[in-house]
Parts: structure tokens; sequence; C-alpha cells
């Protein structure tokens, strides 16, 4: 069956280090894969995407990392702030019948210790 | 530079009302996508729209549930003789095209009774 995995459990970091999530894909072949934050009570914010023949993608702060062949997404924030708390959700883009279809994992939260 | 708007914010309704949730896309964009999410669970995907047009419906339940997005106005989704399993916050995306980001609006949080 197909399955987005994010870790499941909130991910704790001290402030100033890097944080690094993780998105795990099985039985699926995205053409594109997205990260998006979510604050509690707030819409999701695209901050990412990255192509499946991209290796790597930056901004700012943000690093993704794209590896097909593990079916696996990394997503570090360098130099991270307490404003950075929050969930991060990764997206596969899926071509099906002729569109994309976005597929949401359940999300991962990270929590940012001053 | 108004981003994706929904109304109302948060909606209480008693068993068998009808609940009627708008979405206004960012101006220019014809792509629009309902999400429906549970506490601690994911976004899941329940349709996608292109002005007039329901380009795939395959994750919303076959009763109940409707959606449109007119040629003017905002998109509508409908739920006919909500249900206490009905509450959930939904999510308004839009985009210009269909492949890349999406730009989600708050949510209407909807809370049967």
């Amino acid at each position: 069956s197909q399955k987005i995995e994010q870790n499941s459990e909130a991910l704790n970091i001290q402030e100033g280090k890097t944080a690094t999530l993780t998105c795990n894909y099985t039985n699926y072949s995205p053409a594109y894969l997205q990260w998006y934050r979510q604050d509690p009570g707030r819409g999701p914010v695209f901050l990412l995407l990255i192509r499946e023949n991209e290796k790597e993608k930056r901004k700012e702060r943000l690093k993704v990392t794209f590896d097909t062949t593990l079916k696996q997404s990394l997503f570090h924030i360098t130099a991270s702030q307490p404003a950075d708390s929050a969930t991060y959700l990764c997206a596969l883009d899926l071509v099906s019948g002729g569109y994309q279809k976005v597929t949401f994992g359940t999300g991962t939260k990270l929590q940012v210790i001053p | 530079n108004a981003g994706v708007m929904q109304n109302p914010r948060h909606l209480v309704r008693r068993r068998g009302q009808e609940a009627r949730l708008r979405c206004s896309p960012v101006k220019g964009h014809s792509h629009v996508y309902w999400y429906r999410q549970l506490p601690e669970e994911g976004l899941k995907f329940m349709v996608y729209l292109q002005k007039e047009n329901i380009i795939d419906e395959s994750g919303m339940p076959k009763e109940r549930f409707s959606a449109e997005f007119p040629k003017e106005g905002p998109s509508i989704l409908r739920i006919q003789q909500v249900v206490r399993g009905d509450s959930a916050a939904y999510f308004c995306a839009s985009s210009p095209q269909n492949r890349g980001g999406a730009f989600f609006g708050q949510g209407t949080r909807l809370t049967v009774v």
C-alpha cells in the first residue's frame, strides 16, 4: 500500500543546532516533493519544492534533499530558532489521470528550545 | 494582495443541518483544492476543482458532500445533514497552475453538536 511516513514523535532541539526531519514514502513515484510549515490553528504555508531530478534545494536556512532511490527526503533547518517551532508537512506531487495530485504526510512537530 | 480567504473561520452546526464553507482563492488562481484535517492527523485530499469543473473528487464522500467553483464568486464546499463525524478543520488551497506549491487559507473549523 502507499504510505508517506514522517516522524510521528515530536522533535526537540536546542536553539542554534540543525534540525533534520525525515519523510519516507513507499509505492509512490512523485514528480515533485514539497515541504510546508503549519502552526497551530493556521493553514499550511508552502516552504520548498524539489523536483525528482534534483538532489538538493536550499532557501536561506532551509535545505531539502530528495533521494528517489531511497524514497526519502530530508528537511534541514540550520541555526534553528524558537520561532521555527511548528509542524512540518511533507507532500508528494503525483501525476494521476493527466494532472498532479498532492498527498500529505501527517507531519513532524518541531520544538526548538531556547 | 490578499491570500486565500476562507469563511467562516468557525462554524457550529446541529446534527442534520447544512454547512456551507466558502473559499476565495488568490486572485488569478484557477485551481482550487479542498482538504480536511482531524486533530493530530494529516491533511486528507477531498476535491480538486478548476473554474466551473470538478477535476478530481475521489477524496470526497459520495453522499452529503458537494463542491463547486463557479465562474464568478468563491468556491463552496457544502455538507448536507451534518453528523458529528464531520467535525474537522477544512482547508482550501489555490494555485495558478496544477503544479508547484499551493497557497492555503486559514481554514474553517466545523463543529457539529
